[in-house]
């Protein structure tokens, strides 16, 4: 069994580019979140998405958007770039939508935006 | 507003020895659940332990145990007999609500250092 996957490991960015993170969930699971973890902090919810579907989205501008593809893999999409973006991207994956499910994390991405 | 507290931002212990970590919570709902999150140096985030409010009987994983108050909105983890490997960081979270629409709402963490 394949654990989250996420690509790239690290990434450095400057302001106003666009930049697209990437995850594969685990076998068998339709539900992935994305948070954003900033430095010494707790992650924070940016949005999931359970079959395709956005479920929910945390307090995250429009330029955060996300996808998920028919086999359940995922896509973060962060535009127009700022500095405060810099932080640690988590993905998760659980095999249904409700988050009081074991979620499944994914080794991050470290975002760096000079 | 719904928010986790986490007042110890770092313990250190020796190995062998039993530590506390504290979490308090605040929401309006009678029925949530809380978990406990490990984050080693690695940062592959892993569930250390879960318990659902409407259960009085406290959680326990092999070394990990809960105390679980739920008037005092209180979720410590105790962890026994503590190793090398459990040096992490440590993320009580919570989610308010058994609906879909509800998300994990996490704590600042505690950073828990093992000495050898």
């Amino acid at each position: 069994e394949t654990g989250v996957t996420q690509s790239p490991t690290h990434l450095i960015k400057t302001r106003g580019q666009q930049v697209t993170l990437r995850c594969s969930s685990q076998s068998g699971h339709n539900t992935v979140s994305w948070y954003q973890q900033a430095l010494g902090q707790g992650p924070q919810f940016i949005f999931q998405y359970y079959r395709e579907e956005e479920n929910g989205r945390g307090n995250f501008p429009p330029r955060f958007s996300g996808l998920q593809f028919p086999n359940y893999s995922s896509e973060l999409n962060v535009n127009a770039l700022e500095l405060d973006d810099s932080a640690l991207y988590l993905c998760a994956s659980s095999p249904q939508r409700f988050s009081y499910n074991e979620q499944f994390f994914g080794p991050g991405t470290r975002l760096t935006v000079l | 507003a719904q928010t986790v507290t986490q007042s110890q931002p770092e313990m250190s212990v020796q190995e062998a020895e039993t530590v506390t970590l504290s979490c308090t919570y605040d929401t309006s709902e009678s029925n949530y659940y809380l978990f406990w999150y490990k984050q080693p140096p690695s940062r592959q985030m892993i569930l250390v332990i879960r318990q659902e409010a409407y259960k009085q009987q406290n959680a326990t994983e092999n070394r990990f145990s809960v105390n679980f108050q739920k008037a005092a909105k209180s979720f410590s983890l105790k962890i026994s007999d503590s190793q090398l490997g459990d040096t992490a960081m440590y993320f009580c979270a919570f989610v308010p609500s058994m609906d879909s629409n509800y998300q994990l709402i996490w704590g600042a963490g505690t950073k828990l250092i093992i000495k050898p």
